[in-house]
């Protein structure tokens, strides 16, 4: 069975502070996917980024940049200079080679990340 | 081009009665699923379809019903609201295969009194 852990509920940071989530996941699969998601207060799921399992290679987008570690099963999202805006609950994602069932999302529980001005 | 519509946005229903939830794309998408969000526990699959007239169970499939009789559309149906059943309910598809991730429809909020 594929599991994804979020273990920080809520994070609270400054306004200009950098801020990693953690994502940890499990899976039996070999090809997989993960992804992660923004919810802004408003509600709509924003999607970020999806990486497959044969790329380990960390990426960069703006402020954002994630680290995928296949060797701790770890997925981790890192916000450099936070603001405001950035305040939000975001999931990380777990999906299999797609085949019947195995498609099928993931989700760990979510962290609550608020930025103070 | 939509994308994933979900309607209603809000519904308020009493226990017992009930109500479909529609979902509706414009991209093609072979697959389509229905997920319910609580607080603290994240997103959780209910059902999901690869195709139209193919549909399967997820998670939490108990007290919902799907069909998916065209490729456009995944409607969700409570026969018997519950309390339970509370929840933000996310609609989204895919092409088949990962390359692509996935769309969410903006959610449709329920509230069972």
């Amino acid at each position: 069975a594929q599991k994804v852990t979020q273990a920080q509920t809520e994070i609270s940071v400054v306004e200009k502070e950098d801020v990693t989530l953690d994502c940890v996941y499990e899976t039996r699969d070999t090809t997989y996917y993960l992804f992660w998601y923004k919810q802004p207060p408003s509600g709509e799921l924003v999607f970020l980024i999806r990486r497959n399992s044969f790329d380990e290679q960390n990426e960069i987008s703006g402020r954002y940049s994630w680290n995928f570690q296949k060797s701790t099963s770890s997925f981790n999202f890192t916000i450099t200079a936070s603001q405001v805006v950035d305040s939000a609950v975001y999931f990380c994602a777990l999906s299999g080679e797609a085949n019947f069932g195995n498609e099928k999302l993931t989700f760990g529980t979510g962290t609550r990340l608020t930025i103070i001005p | 081009n939509a994308g994933v519509t979900q309607t209603p946005k809000f519904q308020v229903l009493k226990t017992g009665q009930s109500m479909t939830l529609q979902c509706a794309q414009d991209m093609n998408h072979e697959y389509m699923s229905w997920y319910r969000q609580d607080p603290g526990m994240g997103l959780r699959l209910i059902h999901y379809s690869v195709g139209a007239g193919i549909t399967d169970q997820g998670e939490v499939p108990n007290g919902y019903n799907v069909s998916r009789s065209t490729t456009e559309d995944f409607p969700l149906r409570l026969l018997s609201a519950a309390p339970s059943q509370t929840s933000v309910y996310f609609c989204a598809s895919s092409y088949w295969g990962q390359s692509y991730g996935y769309t969410f429809g903006s959610g449709t909020r329920l509230t069972v009194v």
